[in-house]
């Protein structure tokens, strides 16, 4: 246990659906990221946020938005998505520091898009 | 652009062997270096954090350095056992992201033989 959730853990979802991905962190940290893990490729960041503002957004498409409430809890609004949105779905957090920031990550959640 | 690769893409040794995995990154300025572990369809498991101004730090059988210099870490595993076998990540986050976007390689997946 890293002390980071991520819910549900295996979601399909046709093309029109619109659900969302949760993930929460017990660490008392203040920054969450969304990462996605596609076959045979690199870990790709999506967003980060800290302190609840967006820091980063990596050229994500609009079908994907983000949503950090607070720092304990960050979501991934998903609508009208591709197959090739198909992957494994991580979250992370950290504590900010000025030396850079120890990540720990969520065990994921694999989404299907059919 | 920063990138990291990681070499050999896959490995297989038999059970008892000290292994080395090698990463290698473009640019030197970066904050710290991490590696990670996930097994298949899991989450990441953060191993070691090495900040830029260390060269090296260990936990039980893991050692790794960095060498900034040449742009690249080594994670050195001891006495291997099966249960070592995953997939092994190596990250870095570059100067001027605030910390925060930090660059994955693609992996060392490991197989330890019994």
């Amino acid at each position: 246990e890293t002390g980071v959730t991520q819910t549900p853990r295996h979601l399909v979802m046709g093309m029109t659906n619109k659900k969302s991905l949760k993930c929460e962190q017990h660490l008392g940290h203040n920054a969450m990221y969304w990462y996605k893990q596609s076959a045979k490729k690199p870990l790709e960041l999506m967003f980060v946020y800290s302190l609840e503002e967006r820091v980063e957004n990596n050229s994500v498409p609009s079908r994907f938005s983000p949503e950090c409430p607070n720092s304990s809890h960050l979501f991934l609004h998903l609508h009208t998505l591709q197959p090739e949105d198909s992957a494994l779905y991580l979250c992370a957090s950290s504590q900010r520091k000025v030396s850079g920031n120890e990540q720990f990550f969520g065990p994921g959640t694999r989404l299907t898009v059919l | 652009k920063q990138e990291v690769t990681q070499i050999p893409a896959a490995l297989s040794v038999p059970e008892g062997e000290n292994l080395v995995l090698n990463c290698s990154f473009t640019d030197s300025a970066i904050y710290n270096l991490q590696w990670f572990r996930q097994d298949p369809g899991k989450g990441l498991t953060s191993l070691l954090l090495i900040q830029s101004s260390q060269r090296e730090q260990t936990s039980g059988r893991l050692n790794a350095s960095l060498d900034k210099s040449s742009g690249r870490s080594t994670l050195y595993i001891a006495a291997s056992q099966p249960g070592d076998s995953a997939t092994y990540l190596c990250a870095v986050t570059p100067w001027g992201t605030g910390g925060f976007k930090t660059i994955f390689g693609a992996g060392t997946r490991l197989f330890v033989k019994a």
